[in-house]
């Protein structure tokens, strides 16, 4: 089983306010990946990393930002939530090699009032 | 550009019967891999069954099989036996070249899968 950690699981928080979403694991994966998935949806690439102090956007265009300073750590962080944030963000990791599946943290439901 | 399509919004199937969920692609890349995943209502992607463009035989996994037709693109999932607890959403998802140049998965938009005991 996939040792991928995601907090909080949910968060309900007013506008304006700045948030980081927590993403570890502890399987030494250098690739990281953030996913954004509203409900009933398919998964959006929003940022992505391959290594410390690597980071790319992805496919979605998104006002969040990444940092990777840790292998084990990928947070995800909002300066100023908007309730258009609100959906659920989910943290994946890898290892190299094209047939390596990405393994996700359970999410974080993130609803912005 | 790579795309996923899965036509089926959602399906239902008999408890112990087996059910398939269709899933095509379309992409230029001539190496790419197909993931199927689950996702139940608690919100985890849980990974099921991984094909390769070259493989030559169908992917399996316990009660997972993928019917791969590579001709016409087609990435198909059997479950066979269907279980109460396989009622979730299920993805396809292709690893190809991005506009990046990089490798990423490209999802589809899910299939809902209910069971009735």
């Amino acid at each position: 089983e996939a040792d991928i950690y995601q907090t909080p699981r949910y968060l309900v928080i007013g506008t304006g306010k700045k948030i980081t979403l927590e993403c570890s694991q502890t399987m030494g994966h250098d690739k990281m990946y953030w996913y954004q998935q509203d409900p009933g949806m398919e998964l959006h690439l929003i940022h992505y990393s391959y290594g410390v102090n690597s980071t790319e956007k992805g496919d979605l265009s998104s006002e969040s930002t990444v940092s990777r300073i840790r292998t084990e750590h990928f947070p995800l962080t909002l300066e100023s939530a908007r309730p258009s944030h609100t959906s659920q963000y989910l943290c994946a990791s890898s290892e190299w090699g094209q047939d390596q599946p990405q393994h996700f943290g359970d999410g974080t439901r993130l609803s912005i009032l | 550009a790579q795309k996923i399509t899965q036509t089926q919004p959602g399906m239902f199937v008999q408890e112990k019967e087996a059910v398939t969920l269709d899933c095509t692609y379309d992409t230029s890349d001539p190496s790419y891999g197909l993931f199927w995943y689950k996702q139940p209502s608690s919100g985890e992607m849980i990974f099921l069954i991984y094909q390769g463009s070259y493989d030559q035989q169908n992917a399996t996994e316990g009660r997972y099989s993928l019917n791969f037709q590579k001709a016409r693109k087609s990435a198909n999932l059997v479950i066979s036996a269907s279980q109460l607890g396989d009622s979730a959403m299920y993805f396809c998802a292709m690893r190809g070249r991005s506009g990046a140049g990089s490798y990423q998965l490209t999802f589809g938009k899910g299939t809902k899968l209910s069971v009735i005991p």
